[in-house]
């Protein structure tokens, strides 16, 4: 099975800061690679597909880029609503579909 | 609007049973592989099985082979997860799941199993 590992596994940031979580994989999965966002209490939210291809509605400043083994979701100036758990999930190949550990973005 | 809404969930003994149901609505259903994907209280998430569109491929985490049962209805525009056996490891919010190409595009709101004594 692929493994996936998010580091930080949570980070405090401020309003309007840059932030960036990464995302690595146990072995190349190319860029077949989803980024969710959850709330505390909700269902997650589908942010991201194939590394870096925004889903529809997600604002411009989630965007994604990597290949390989190595990912990044960056948030660009944070607002209040991006305070949440971010996870990544790998679709390359075969089942199981494996999610990282998730990443807490946390109001400092 | 896609709506996914899920039901079955509750409190179960160890090795018990429990069959969730997802009742979907807002899409053609039948055009879509879908998914159940599972959290454990405080935990992250846990891909459990998805099914294709005809329901002729079927796919399991090791960790439910053997016990968990996906099945759909086209007709009635439904998934269900019957699960056997149940353990305390169980114990999760299960998600009913639209896979666009194992892009998990919506989620219902989960129904929470508690298998304890």
């Amino acid at each position: 099975d692929i493994q996936m590992t998010q580091s930080p596994s949570s980070l405090s940031a401020s309003v309007g800061d840059r932030v960036t979580i990464t995302c690595r994989a146990s072995q190349s999965i190319s860029t077949y690679l989803n980024w969710y966002q959850q709330k505390p209490g909700k269902a997650p939210k589908f942010l991201i597909y194939a590394a870096s291809s925004l889903q529809s509605g997600v604002p411009s400043r989630f965007s994604g880029s990597g290949s390989g083994t190595d990912f990044t979701l960056t948030i660009n100036s944070l607002q209040p609503e991006d305070f949440a758990t971010y996870y990544c999930q790998q679709s390359y190949s075969t089942p199981p579909w494996t999610f990282g550990q998730g990443t807490k973005v946390e109001i400092k | 609007e896609v709506q996914l809404v899920e039901s079955g969930g509750g409190l179960v003994q160890p090795g018990g049973s429990l069959r969730l149901s997802c009742a979907a609505s807002g899409f053609t259903f039948s055009n879509f592989w879908m998914t159940w994907v599972r959290q454990a209280p405080g935990k992250g998430l846990e891909w459990v099985a998805n099914i294709k569109q005809d329901g002729s491929e079927k796919y399991y985490v090791d960790s439910v082979k053997g016990r968990f049962t996906i099945s759909r209805d086209n007709a009635k525009n439904s998934l269900y997860l019957q699960m056997n056996s149940l353990r305390a490891e169980d114990t999760a919010v299960y998600y009913c799941v639209r896979d666009k190409n194992v892009n998990f595009d919506y989620w219902g709101q989960g129904t929470l199993v508690t298998v304890s004594s």
